[in-house]
């Protein structure tokens, strides 16, 4: 009974290296996140998706970039990592009726260096 | 101002002791609320969902306030594996989509 899956768990990466964040959900969940969180600033929203094939921006958007070609699957990607980008990445998915919460992965732990 | 503001404490109680969380949101088109868990470097997990009537799982109460805009969650007998960062949480409200709004939690510590 996996959920939500996120792979790497840790990375550190030098300034202007690119990667990918893979996330993974088995719960056939429509909906899809992703989340950054730093010290003092709580969760905040990159990117989200409500359906293969289909994402949006969220509150803090730039720098990353992101798709969803399975519904199972939502992948967030750094082009040209940069020092700001530190941060804990969560995953989360949901279904589409909006009373029911979210369930998230376990993290992803990155640093640029 | 924010959209889900919570005090962010910490609140320092001793084991046993009853303690209460209180958060504020202003979109007032939301409609689902919830409580997450966050332990230190790990996800945030569902503690319980929030329901107009209020609601009670075992020693956590959950209240709605929609006149006033308010959620309360309400902890009795305090346990040490109670510690964590409690996240009140808020849906958009108004659209189709799942959107939540997280406040910035409430740091609470149990010591023995």
């Amino acid at each position: 009974n996996a959920g939500v899956t996120q792979t790497p768990k840790f990375r550190v990466l030098k300034t202007g290296q690119s990667m990918t964040l893979l996330c993974a959900q088995d719960m056939n969940h429509e909906y899809m996140y992703w989340y950054r969180q730093d010290p003092g600033m709580g969760l905040r929203l990159i990117h989200y998706s409500v359906g293969e094939g289909t994402t949006a921006k969220g509150e803090v958007p730039d720098g990353y970039n992101v798709s969803r070609l399975k519904k199972q699957n939502f992948l967030l990607g750094l082009e040209s990592a940069a020092p700001s980008q530190t941060s804990v990445y969560f995953c989360a998915s949901s279904p589409r009726d909006s009373r029911y919460p979210q369930h998230f992965g376990d993290g992803t732990r990155l640093s640029i260096l | 101002r924010k959209e889900v503001e919570q005090d962010p404490g910490p609140f320092n109680v001793p084991e046993g002791a009853t303690v209460a969380f209180n958060c504020t949101y202003s979109n007032s088109a939301s409609q689902s609320f919830f409580w997450y868990r966050q332990d230190c470097r790990k996800e945030p997990k569902l503690l319980m969902s929030v329901y107009s009537s209020g609601n009670e799982d075992g020693r956590f109460t959950a209240q709605l306030n929609r006149a006033s805009q308010y959620i309360s969650l309400l902890i009795r007998d305090s346990k040490l594996s109670d510690s964590a960062t409690y996240l009140c949480v808020a849906n958009a409200g108004g659209t189709s989509y799942g959107k939540l709004t997280f406040g910035q939690g409430t740091i609470l510590t149990v010591h023995p």
